[in-house]
């Protein structure tokens, strides 16, 4: 089964507008955590944002938020006022359990910012 | 500066010719993995290491060999690579969890783009 699902092969959005880029999970562990990636075009992969389980505020770092909703699994990634560099690759990842340091990802949303 | 070295950035070859992607961490990390990235599957471990002489298979394995003889250094071996082979690769590594806050995340190097004809 699949573990985190990204349904949004694709999004477009207009600079200075707020896009909303989902992720869905399964886990059956009380303890994990949930990590955004952003990959450019030059293809590195850059470290967004993180989630824990057990955290009772959504995460935020600067123009990034995450939208944790853990009854529903998910843990939506919010990109407020968007810049054309904001035109990426987005991955969500888990950590599940106490004894792995593994991180398993979904299958990414493509970010198209428009002028 | 703190940073996960791959090497080559790119790679072109031929099936059944013997190949190594060098990765190389600065951090003292214990953990080191590989994934292979391939359109519409995201990123996938192929093996793993928790620390020096410690390997593991991780989701797609096979056709790959690793090494943990250091620390820093978590090459990548492909013995006899096939065209299925061909992606882009990401080594990784990281404190190993229970010695770091859970929000620990995953150093990636620059990625190695590999074509096998």
């Amino acid at each position: 089964a699949q573990k985190i699902t990204q349904t949004q092969p694709g999004m477009f959005v207009q600079e200075k507008e707020a896009v909303t880029l989902d992720c869905t999970y399964d886990t059956s562990d009380q303890s994990y955590g949930l990590f955004w990636y952003k990959q450019p075009s030059s293809g590195e992969m850059i470290f967004l944002i993180y989630q824990g389980s057990y955290d009772e505020q959504n995460a935020t770092e600067g123009r990034y938020s995450l939208n944790f909703q853990k009854a529903r699994k998910s843990a939506n990634l919010v990109i407020s006022a968007s810049q054309l560099g904001d035109s990426a690759m987005y991955f969500c990842a888990m950590r599940e359990g106490y004894n792995t340091d593994k991180l398993i990802f979904g299958t990414g949303t493509r970010l198209q910012v428009f002028p | 500066e703190a940073q996960v070295t791959q090497n080559p950035r790119y790679l072109i070859t031929v099936t059944g010719k013997k190949l190594t992607v060098t990765c190389s961490q600065n951090m003292n990390h214990e953990y080191m993995s590989w994934y292979r990235q391939d359109p519409g599957l995201g990123l996938r471990q192929i093996y793993y290491s928790m620390n020096v002489e410690v390997t593991d298979k991780g989701d797609v394995p096979e056709g790959y060999k690793v090494s943990r003889k250091e620390k820093r250094n978590f090459p990548l071996i492909l013995e006899s690579p096939s065209p299925n082979q061909t992606s882009l690769y990401f080594c990784a590594s990281s404190f190993l969890r229970d010695r770091v806050p859970p929000n620990e995340k995953l150093f990636f190097g620059s990625g190695t783009q590999l074509s096998v004809l």
